[in-house]
């Protein structure tokens, strides 16, 4: 278990609106990671973080950005929300090459 | 580039064997497996650099062929508790991201 906590666990938000998610870790590991997850397309990578400061772009990244302005805490932000950003989100962090993922938010967009 | 895996499904009896493969069209610096159980999320199970190797975790072990670039895992003797989706990782160099393959769905059943 690495300390992984992700804020809120379940949201239900309106088509255009923003929305922010929070992934916060306890054991100050450096890389993290945003996953999305959808039937059909296994864990798909939004964006990732290598430091503080440090981000860059996955597979998924249109739509999405990120922010992580302390080690333990890493933002992923929906600039304006669709329904095909209806998901459930991962976050996950790096260990000895292990990845540690966080327990999910499922995220409606109506 | 998202590796295949193969089967998409499989059910199995308590006892039974079953094989989950993973191929890239990539080069692969290493193969990782994660399995995750329904409302959780994904667990690291072993990771496989190549050169070949095979690593084992209870009876569920998994070999790596760079020269093909497949990974094999190979659960022995099935439990109930093994049901889940069981996901293969690819990473290309050392330090690049991993990317997932789709999935694998494995009910065990009494």
């Amino acid at each position: 278990d690495a300390g992984i906590t992700q804020s809120p666990r379940h949201k239900v938000t309106e088509t255009g609106t923003p929305v922010t998610l929070r992934c916060h870790q306890t054991e100050n590991h450096r890389y993290m990671y945003w996953y999305r997850q959808d039937p059909g397309h296994g864990l798909r990578l939004i964006h990732y973080s290598y430091g503080v400061k440090d981000t860059d772009k996955g597979e998924v990244s249109d739509g999405y950005s990120v922010s992580r302005s302390k080690t333990e805490d890493f933002l992923l932000t929906l600039e304006s929300a669709t329904s095909s950003q209806t998901s459930v989100y991962f976050c996950a962090t790096l260990s000895s090459r292990t990845q540690y993922f966080g327990p999910g938010t499922r995220l409606t967009v109506l | 580039q998202q590796p295949v895996q193969s089967p998409q499904a499989v059910i199995l009896r308590e006892g039974e064997d079953a094989v989950i493969n993973c191929s890239s069209s990539k080069a692969l610096y290493s193969v990782h497996w994660y399995r995750q159980k329904h409302g959780e999320a994904p667990v690291f199970l072993m990771i496989l650099l190549k050169g070949g190797e095979q690593k084992g975790h209870e009876k569920i072990s998994a070999s790596f062929n760079e020269k093909k670039q497949q990974s094999s895992l190979y659960l022995t003797a099935s439990q109930l508790s093994y049901s889940g989706t069981y996901f293969c990782g690819t990473e290309s160099s050392g330090n690049t991201p991993l990317v997932f393959g789709k999935g694998t769905r494995l009910s065990v059943i009494a």
